[in-house]
């Protein structure tokens, strides 16, 4: 069974880092690529960078400057961290799967609130 | 970047036909793919590459298009077809969504 799950802190203080953390099961991450995608409050969807399956990584150019995504295969485990947070950038993050390029699986979604 | 624009809301019937549009600023071939959110859940995949229905998702929803201009019908609708309906492109980086239909009730 294919799950992604996102931790991390609710809540971050202004200019501070966020870490985020997706741990998959069911699938390996060297055959699969895991994307990271945001969505603010009462908005929509914003795609935020990819791990592919190779190592390799792809950023939104938006958020590129401030953004890193890494790996842990052994432990199943990909990574987000992204700097100089602001209150826009309060949103529900989610990891999703993607074998080719649509994402057929996705997390329950984290949660983050961008205040002091 | 490939701007996806969608109509912001659709007031629908039940058992009515409804298609949901999306409009590509440049051509996508077909790497253009549907998802469904509901309140408070994650966004789920219904249609890929256009055409092809998710496993599992309900034959009522069928999608369609190429290039530019893109539909998703639901025929019919049901109750539990009410929520937000994203289009995403992945035919380049960076992939991007439609802002959203919200499919809502008459």
């Amino acid at each position: 069974q294919v799950q992604l799950k996102e931790s991390g802190p609710g809540l971050v203080q202004p200019s501070q880092t966020l870490s985020l953390t997706c741990t998959v099961s069911g699938f390996s991450l060297t055959s699969y690529h895991v994307h990271w995608v945001r969505q603010p409050p009462g908005k929509g969807l914003e795609w935020m960078g990819v791990m592919w399956s190779d190592g390799d990584t792809s950023y939104n150019s938006a958020l590129k400057s401030r953004l890193s995504i890494s790996r842990d295969t052994s432990k199943s485990q990909v990574f987000l961290k992204m700097s100089s947070l602001q209150t826009e950038d309060t949103a529900t993050y989610y990891c999703a799967r993607s074998g080719k390029a649509v994402m057929d699986a996705w997390g329950q979604g984290a949660s983050v609130t961008v205040s002091s | 970047d490939t701007v996806l624009t969608q109509s912001p809301a659709l007031a629908v019937s039940l058992g009515q036909r409804v298609t949901i549009s999306c409009r590509a600023s440049k051509s996508v071939s077909t790497y253009m793919h549907w998802y469904q959110q509901k309140s408070g859940q994650q966004p789920k995949l219904l249609i890929y590459s256009a055409s092809n229905l998710e496993s599992g998702v309900p034959s009522r929803f069928s999608g369609s298009g190429s290039g530019t201009d893109f539909t998703l019908t639901i025929d019919p609708v049901e109750a539990d077809d009410i929520a937000n309906y994203y289009c995403q492109q992945s035919n380049e980086l960076p992939y991007t969504f439609g802002a959203g239909t919200k499919l809502e009730l008459k």
